[in-house]
Parts: structure tokens; sequence; C-alpha cells
């Protein structure tokens, strides 16, 4: 049973700083990862996904996935107070199903 | 572009009783997946309807089910409610062409079981 674990949180960063979010998953042939964002009351959207070791990039967001350590991270850089949400992190299961974690809550202060 | 609508936008139900949830895809769109979402379990898949079929299915009791229809709109119905049937549902929509990255979701239909 794949499982995706993420610390609940809250992680609290000053604005401009560089917000740091992490996930560790359960099977090891897990290849696709996705992060999400949650805002209060609304539903999740997909900010990025990653399938290769490394780095990927978009704007102030940086995914970075070590499949040999079963670990995805997201890096918020220059937080901003509407970066306040629930993040949450999810591995592909079978088909197109998602397993995700139960998400971290990200609070920006100005 | 419209995105992924889902109707209603809140129920209010009593155990025992039936609810059926709406969803219609993103145009183009015809794999929708739904998701139940409680602040104890987190988002857990329930099923995927593509072409009309059921594709894939969750962990869920049989009271959960589905349907898709011709314009790739769907349906899930739950049938004698419980009161931990209380949750968020999310329709989510994706293409499926070209590889699967990522699902678009609704808005959401957050059920209340009294």
């Amino acid at each position: 049973q794949k499982e995706v674990e993420q610390n609940s949180g809250p992680l609290s960063v000053p604005e401009g700083a560089i917000a740091s979010l992490n996930c560790t998953y359960s099977d090891r042939g897990s290849q696709s990862f996705f992060w999400y964002r949650q805002y209060s009351g609304k539903s999740p959207e997909l900010i990025m996904s990653i399938y290769s070791n490394g780095d990927k990039e978009d704007g102030r967001f940086t995914a970075q996935l070590n499949k040999a350590s079963q670990y995805v991270s997201l890096l918020i850089r220059d937080s901003q107070p509407s970066d306040s949400a629930t993040y949450l992190c999810a591995t592909r299961g079978e088909g197109t199903a998602l397993i995700f974690g139960k998400g971290t809550t990200l609070s920006v202060s100005s | 572009k419209a995105g992924v609508t889902q109707t209603p936008r809140y129920l209010i139900k009593t155990r025992g009783q039936q609810v059926t949830l709406s969803c219609s895809p993103i145009s183009g769109h015809r794999s929708v997946s739904w998701y139940q979402q409680t602040p104890g379990q987190g988002l857990q898949f329930l099923f995927e309807y593509f072409s009309e079929t059921q594709r894939n299915k969750g962990n869920f009791p049989g009271r959960f089910s589905g349907r898709q229809f011709s314009n790739s709109r769907s349906e899930m119905n739950v049938s004698t409610l419980e009161l931990g049937d209380s949750a968020l549902y999310l329709c989510a929509s994706s293409s499926r062409t070209g590889g699967f990255d990522g699902y678009t979701f609704g808005s959401g239909t957050r059920l209340t079981v009294v």
C-alpha cells in the first residue's frame, strides 16, 4: 500500500523567506509526484509535477525529487502572505489515482 | 475555457438517505475522478471514469457508486448515508491523452449528514 507522509505543521515563515515543504513516500517504485496548494475552504490546485531526480523550477517554486531517499520537497522563494495555505504532496497510484499526504499548513507572516 | 463544474455546492442530508452529486469536466477531458476529503483521512480516491467506464476504484464500500455519460459528465451516488460520509467531495478532470500530468479539481460539494 503506497503511502505519502507530510508534517502537518504549521510551518511559519516570515515574508520574503524561503519556505521548505517536505514529503516522503513508501513505494520505491513511485515515478510521478505532484504538489497541490489548497486555500482554506477551496479545492486543491496543481502547482507542479516532477518525475525525474533533481530540481524543477517554475517561478518562485522549485520541486526537488530524490528517489534514493524517497523524498520530495517544494521550496517557495520570496514567500508572500498569499502563499499561506495547505500544501499537498501526492504520488500516482493505480491508473491515474493519486495518493495524497495529509498536507502541510504554511503560514507566511508579513 | 470553463473549469470543472460541480453541483450542488452544499448539501445537507439525513442518515439513511441517498445523494447524487454531479460533475462536468473541462471541455475535451474524458477522464473524471472522484475524491473524498475529510479532516481525519485527508484526500482519498473514490473512483475514476473514462469513456463511460469505471477504470479504477478506491477502497470505499459499495454504497459509493458512480457513472459517466457520453458527454463525459459524471455523477456519483452515495446510498444509505452515514454520519461519517460528511465530507467535501471533489471531482477531478484530466485529459489522459499525451500522458497524465495531474488533475484539475472542481470546487467540490460539501455534504453534511445529520
